[in-house]
């Protein structure tokens, strides 16, 4: 089965701190993809970034980056000195890619993060 | 870039209604696919769309939902009979290859009274 946990329901941080926000995923399948969605609260998805299960690199993109860890099914992300406009949910997301896979997306239960000021 | 295309951005509707969710894919991918999220709660996976016929769908979408694919373009979300539980918001999603990042709508919001 496949499941996304993001044990972190809210968290709050004082601007130019840095956070990191947790996902650990469950599936069976040894080929899927790990995402990062961001939602303001416009409402929109907007995507951040996508992990192939092959590639453990970490990835950074300017104050962003991703932790990958297939040894604990772990793909956790950090803002480095965090802005106002990072408060947003995040989502952490799964898609399995193994043959007869749909490609749909199996999300956790996001992470509401507040930068203060 | 092209975008995915959802309207409308809100919809209110009677309970017991029957509700079309509308959403004009990006134009050369080939699945789609519908997700919903109840107000503050994760987004979940209705159902995925391919070669005109549904290729997965959730315990969530029961008989009282449907999906068509009627002129090529369009993707839309048929809600038979609708209940206050259905009031969320519904994203859909499309890609031209299943392995690629899903671009996504910005949401029609459907609040039902």
């Amino acid at each position: 089965a496949q499941k996304v946990t993001q044990a972190q329901t809210e968290i709050s941080v004082v601007e130019k701190e840095d956070v990191t926000l947790d996902c650990v995923y469950e599936t069976r399948d040894t080929t899927y993809y790990l995402f990062w969605y961001k939602q303001p609260p416009s409402g929109e998805l907007v995507f951040l970034i996508r992990r192939n299960s092959f590639d453990e690199q970490n990835e950074i993109s300017g104050r962003y980056s991703w932790n990958f860890q297939k040894s604990t099914s772990s793909f956790n992300f950090t803002i480095t000195a965090s802005q106002v406009v990072d408060s947003a949910v995040y989502f952490c997301a799964l898609s399995e890619s193994g043959s007869g896979n749909t490609g749909k997306l199996i999300f956790g239960q996001g992470t509401t993060l507040q930068v203060k000021p | 870039e092209p975008e995915v295309t959802q309207t409308p951005s809100h919809q209110v509707t009677q309970m017991g209604q029957e509700v079309i969710l509308r959403c004009v894919p990006i134009s050369n991918h080939l699945y789609f696919y519908w997700y919903r999220q109840i107000l503050g709660q994760k987004v979940e996976f209705l159902v995925s769309f391919y070669n005109n016929e549904i290729s997965e769908k959730s315990e969530i979408f029961d008989d009282q939902f449907s999906v068509e694919r009627p002129d090529g373009s369009n993707f839309t979300l048929k809600i038979r009979s609708t209940k206050l539980e259905d009031s969320a918001m519904y994203f859909c999603a499309s890609l031209r290859d299943r392995n690629q990042p899903q671009h996504f709508g910005d949401g029609t919001r459907l609040s039902i009274l």
